[in-house]
């Protein structure tokens, strides 16, 4: 079965740190750039950054800019999310993504369950 | 920064057809992608590229896009159908991705 499973998610008190994992089963994401997207319970999707499939070429939303670092291991078939200077509008449910293409600018086709984040004191 | 603009609601009788638009500045000159996403669940691919319905999609949604405005319609419309709606295009200005606000679509 092709899938995508996050995890890392966590209660987290502003200013730390915290690290999301995504897992793909069922395909290799060597072929893909892969992405997170986050969303508020309740509110509309927000894409957050992308990755290239060689992880050469990264990008990210401009609220997350030189916070959040994107990186990959194909090897591993994993896609990760290292996010620092937490603040509280970084709670949100994030999803890992997997474009339809080499590039960071197709479609996307293949989404987790996702995992929450919450920043509290 | 690239804006997409939907309406926050539509609602449509069963049988009936919905169209969802998704609004931006020459979108026609992008290609626009979107997703259903029901109540508790991830968001799943329904058009893809203005027009490409992916496998398992029922041919019941169709795509458009032209000018400013970028629409998904839903033909013969089921109770099933009832969900949030959200379009997506690639800012090549910006190197960012961008999803509208999405449309919660009801069926009355």
């Amino acid at each position: 079965e092709v899938q995508l499973v996050e995890s890392g998610g966590d209660l987290v008190q502003p200013g730390r740190s915290l690290r999301l994992s995504c897992v793909a089963s069922g395909f290799r994401i060597d072929d893909y750039a892969m992405h997170w997207v986050r969303q508020v319970p309740g509110k509309g999707l927000e894409w957050v950054s992308g990755i290239s499939w060689h992880g050469g070429n990264l990008v990210y939303a401009d609220s997350v800019k030189g916070r959040f670092t994107i990186s990959r291991d194909n090897g591993n078939n994993s896609l990760y999310l290292q996010m620092n200077s937490l603040r509280g509008e970084d709670t949100a449910l994030y999803y890992c993504a997997k474009d339809r293409e080499l590039g960071l600018n197709d479609a996307f086709d293949i989404w987790g369950q996702g995992t929450m984040v919450t920043v509290s004191s | 920064s690239y804006v997409l603009t939907q309406p926050p609601s539509v609602s449509v009788a069963p049988g009936k057809t919905a169209r969802i638009t998704c609004g931006g500045s020459n979108i026609g000159s992008k290609r626009v992608h979107w997703y259903q996403q029901r109540p508790g669940q991830a968001p799943v691919l329904v058009m893809s590229s203005d027009t490409d319905r992916p496998s398992g999609i029922p041919e019941r949604f169709s795509g458009s896009n032209s000018g400013n405005t970028a629409t998904l319609t839903i033909s013969r419309v089921e109770v099933g159908d009832e969900a949030d709606y959200y379009c997506q295009v690639w800012d090549s200005s910006r190197d960012q991705q961008v999803f509208g606000g999405g449309t919660k679509v009801t069926v009355l």
